[in-house]
């Protein structure tokens, strides 16, 4: 049973619009959330984080929320680029231990 | 980017022979892990290791085994290996524990088990 979901295995958007990539996690005792990005043929790439004391964190175009009451979390990219079409993995851990969770991936395409 | 090679790139074997897939790293991070991809599953943690000998199970580590005697190197071995460990295969590390660090990712091996 997988404990982080990406429900959505793919997403299009228009270049210049947001992205906003979804994923729910089971286990209330993750404390921290990670989303990587991969594109073909190389290895994923840390993005954003966030630990579960805050709520939103930012970087550039990309920023992370987190709702602990409804255990989600959104990546949001304004605006969107064809340099961001990769999969992105959502990831959660528990900081007490050595390991992160990976879900299942979301494959973003921005159209030019 | 961070040094991490994996070797070798691709590996077509048979069905029951033995594969050996290396990563080796030049940031002489601690943690180092064994990751595996396949559509729908994202990325798994076989095994993973926290220090030279130190190593560990992941959550899909039946039919592997790791060995780490150097910082640089960590070895993931298939004893048998069999059509369902076809995959894309991904080396990590870490200067401290995934859970509150970055992880750096190697190129990726492709295996396949005929």
């Amino acid at each position: 049973d997988q404990q982080v979901k990406q429900n959505s295995p793919s997403l299009s958007v228009q270049e210049g619009r947001i992205s906003i990539l979804n994923c729910d996690y089971t286990n209330s005792m993750f404390d921290y959330f990670l989303w990587y990005k991969k594109y073909p043929a190389e290895g994923p790439t840390f993005l954003i984080s966030i630990s579960s004391i805050k709520d939103k964190n930012e970087d550039g175009r990309f920023t992370v929320f987190l709702n602990k009451s409804a255990k989600h979390l959104s990546l949001h990219i304004v605006p969107s680029q064809p340099g961001d079409s990769a999969v992105y993995f959502c990831a959660a851990s528990l900081t007490s231990y050595d390991k992160v969770i990976f879900g299942p991936g979301t494959s973003l395409s921005v159209i030019p | 980017d961070a040094g991490i090679t994996q070797s070798p790139r691709h590996k077509v074997t048979e069905t029951g022979t033995p594969v050996t897939l290396r990563c080796h790293q030049t940031e002489n991070h601690r943690y180092m892990y064994w990751y595996r991809q396949d559509p729908g599953h994202g990325l798994r943690l076989i095994h993973y290791s926290y220090g030279v000998k130190d190593t560990d199970k992941g959550e899909v580590s039946d039919g592997y085994s790791v060995s780490r005697s150097k910082t640089e190197d960590f070895l993931l071995t298939l004893e048998s290996a069999t059509s369902s460990q076809t995959s894309v295969y991904f080396c990590a590390i870490s200067e401290v524990a995934a859970s509150t660090d970055t992880q750096y990712f190697g190129p990726g091996t492709r295996l396949t088990v005929l």
